[in-house]
């Protein structure tokens, strides 16, 4: 079973609009939350991770939201740009292994 | 500070040769950890690695794929007698500890 559930699968949004995507876990056992871009042929990127003790991080026009009790994150991107036009995966991991649990992705367009 | 370095980035293989993909972690990183990413979807954890140790390889099949990362040189994946369910993008990635920092991938294509 997906341990990661990702939304949606593709989003468009007009150039300084805000795009928003979601993830939901099942394994009250993870403990770090890392989101990745990937353009294409390229390797993921680490943009912005959040742990459990915090329910909001910022980092530039990137924030990830929290929720513990609903099991639910999410990657806000403000002013968006198409630059930002790219898939991004939200992920978990637990405990000293790391290995990471990926959702599905996400294909982000943004319109000029 | 080079990033991860994954070679060859592309490799195309006849069904039943052997592949051998290479990663080079960051420097001070003694973590490695191998990903396969299928077209259209996410990334599914093989193997993860310290010096000379394989830590976790729950996700490797239990045939034809095996893992190193030796004292000294690259960690290596390798996959004999590749078979077209092969063809994917394999992803290194590097930790020191927590922060995973991800190479450029190799596409192995399956002829």
């Amino acid at each position: 079973q997906q341990q990661v559930k990702q939304s949606p699968q593709s989003l468009i949004v007009q150039k300084g609009g805000i795009s928003i995507i979601n993830c939901a876990y099942e394994n009250t056992a993870f403990d770090y939350f890392p989101w990745y871009q990937q353009f294409p042929g390229k390797g993921p990127a680490l943009l912005i991770a959040i742990r459990p003790d915090v329910s909001e991080k910022k980092e530039g026009r990137f924030t990830i939201s929290f929720n513990k009790s609903a099991k639910q994150f999410s990657l806000h991107i403000m002013d968006s740009q198409p630059g930002d036009s790219a898939t991004y995966f939200c992920a978990a991991s637990t405990g000293n292994n790391r290995k990471l649990i990926w959702g599905l992705g996400t294909s982000l367009a943004v319109n000029p | 500070n080079a990033g991860v370095m994954q070679n060859p980035r592309h490799l195309v293989r006849r069904r039943g040769q052997e592949a051998r993909l290479r990663c080079s972690p960051m420097k001070g990183h003694s973590h490695v950890y191998w990903y396969r990413q299928l077209p259209e979807e996410g990334l599914k954890f093989m193997v993860y690695l310290q010096k000379e140790n394989i830590i976790d390889e729950s996700g490797m099949p239990k045939e034809r794929f095996s893992a190193e990362f030796p004292k000294e040189g690259p960690s290596i994946l390798r996959i004999q007698q590749v078979v077209r369910g092969d063809s994917a993008a394999y992803f290194c990635a590097s930790s020191p500890g927590q922060e995973a920092f991800f190479g450029q991938g190799t596409r192995l294509t399956v002829v």
